[in-house]
């Protein structure tokens, strides 16, 4: 099994709908993180948790909004989907305790909003 | 954190060594050079970090200049499958990564 898993992998939803991406980890990592990305460009984060009481906005958090239902899972919300939340989104960890420090991601959910 | 200036784009013949500069100019002492690829549009790969010494791995070495302002990936004999984005991050220890639009290295055969 995969260390940070994403699901669903793609989803095509209609706008006004809700959604929910789901991610999960068994890196025993007390960090994760959402980034989004678009086509031709990088990855721009959008919420981050540091422990399971703590979740803090990144870059482009508007129109999200996150749950950090224990150490394993993380879950992102569109809570009315809009097309120009269509993009690659990405799920990962990191332990800073770790002598790398590098950050794991799961395969990612293709979003489509039509 | 401190930013990066990387290349759009490269090409490099299979079999050679590829050379992926990054400029990182406001570097601070207590900041690393993270080194993530991405092939076509799975998650990032970690390739390789360092603070200031050179590092060397399975996948790659890192150079990084003695007053840190650049440093260089090197992929020392690229294959096809080297082909994807490659991102320079500086970060201190603790730190979230910021991702810039990377540098999009293709292996031409």
């Amino acid at each position: 099994d995969a260390d940070v898993t994403q699901t669903p992998r793609n989803r095509i939803t209609k706008t006004g709908k809700r959604i929910m991406l789901e991610c999960s980890q068994t890196k025993g990592h007390d960090r994760m993180y959402w980034y989004r990305q678009d086509p031709g460009l990088g990855l721009r984060l959008i919420y981050y948790s540091f422990d399971v009481k703590d979740i803090n906005k990144g870059e482009i958090s508007d129109g999200y909004s996150v749950s950090r239902q224990a150490q394993a899972k993380f879950s992102l919300s569109l809570e009315s989907a809009i097309p120009n939340q269509t993009a690659l989104y990405f799920c990962a960890t990191s332990d800073p305790g770790s002598s790398g420090y590098g950050y794991t991601f799961g395969s990612g959910t293709r979003l489509t909003v039509v | 954190d401190a930013k990066t200036t990387q290349p759009p784009s490269m090409d490099c013949a299979e079999g050679r060594a590829a050379n992926l500069p990054c400029n990182h100019s406001t570097i601070s002492g207590n900041e690393y050079v993270y080194w993530y690829r991405q092939i076509h549009s799975q998650g990032p790969q970690y390739i390789i970090h360092g603070l200031k010494n050179n590092e060397t791995n399975e996948m790659a070495s890192l150079i990084i200049t003695e007053d840190r302002k650049s440093s260089t990936l090197i992929l020392p004999h690229a294959t096809l499958r080297d082909t994807a984005v490659y991102y320079c991050i500086v970060i201190s220890t603790g730190n979230q990564f910021y991702f810039g639009t990377g540098t999009s290295l293709t292996v031409i055969p």
